[in-house]
């Protein structure tokens, strides 16, 4: 069964500290993303990795970057967060033998304070 | 760029009741993909169904949806709706490049009551 698996569920931080998002996924897929969901403005694409060591800023890349040392894990990263940046984060990874399906993990909750 | 619009943001409906979810798109590829993303509260986002050739209509769990690119649109229907479809929906593009860039609408929260 395909699964993406993101890590911390749910965090409190205060302005200026430093966030770290895991996420892995079992299917050795190549590309994975970070998005973010504030109501209204449905999932918003952070950044895009297509494999190890190779990723690109998707739309809203400003306050974070990310890091992929291995094919299974994407991180993503804020360096002192700030109030605007309190969201669900979602990552996924694409599977190509589908049509280029997406599969979510659950979601991270944010909540910079 | 690529852009997905939804245009109703809530929508509260009557079990037993048609369900429309609107979904138009801008793009300058001439094969776009479109998807319908289903997300359940408390769980992952998960794909509904995916766009076929333009004109035909794909179906999955009692939901259909037809890609016209005359109109650049790719709504979604079912002809009854249920309690259990309440979720949020979103409708996205993929123009088939290397990128693999999935653009998202909005998304619409429906609601669905007895």
């Amino acid at each position: 069964d395909m699964k993406v698996t993101q890590m911390p569920r749910y965090l409190i931080k205060r302005m200026g500290e430093n966030v770290l998002l895991e996420c892995g996924q079992d299917m050795s897929h190549e590309t994975m993303y970070w998005y973010r969901q504030d109501p209204g403005l449905g999932l918003q694409l952070i950044y895009i990795s297509y494999d190890v060591d190779s990723n690109s800023e998707g739309d809203i890349p400003k306050g974070y970057r990310v890091s992929r040392k291995k094919r299974e894990h994407f991180s993503l990263i804020l360096d002192s967060a700030k109030t605007n940046q309190t969201s669900v984060y979602f990552c996924a990874s694409r599977d190509i033998n589908s049509g280029n399906t997406l599969y979510f993990g659950e979601g991270s909750r944010l909540i910079v304070v | 760029g690529d852009s997905v619009t939804q245009t109703e943001g809530l929508v509260t409906l009557t079990e037993g009741l048609p369900v429309m979810l609107n979904c138009t798109y801008q793009t300058i590829y001439s094969n776009p993909f479109l998807f319908w993303y289903v997300h359940y509260l408390n769980e992952s986002p998960r794909l509904l169904l995916k766009s076929s050739t333009d004109n035909k209509r794909t179906e999955h769990q009692g939901f259909h949806a037809t890609l016209h690119k005359s109109s650049s649109s790719f709504h979604l229907q079912k002809s009854s709706a249920q309690l259990s479809d309440s979720a949020l929906y979103y409708c996205a593009l993929n123009t088939g490049g290397l990128s693999g860039k999935l653009t998202f609408g909005e998304g619409t929260q429906v609601t669905v009551i007895s």
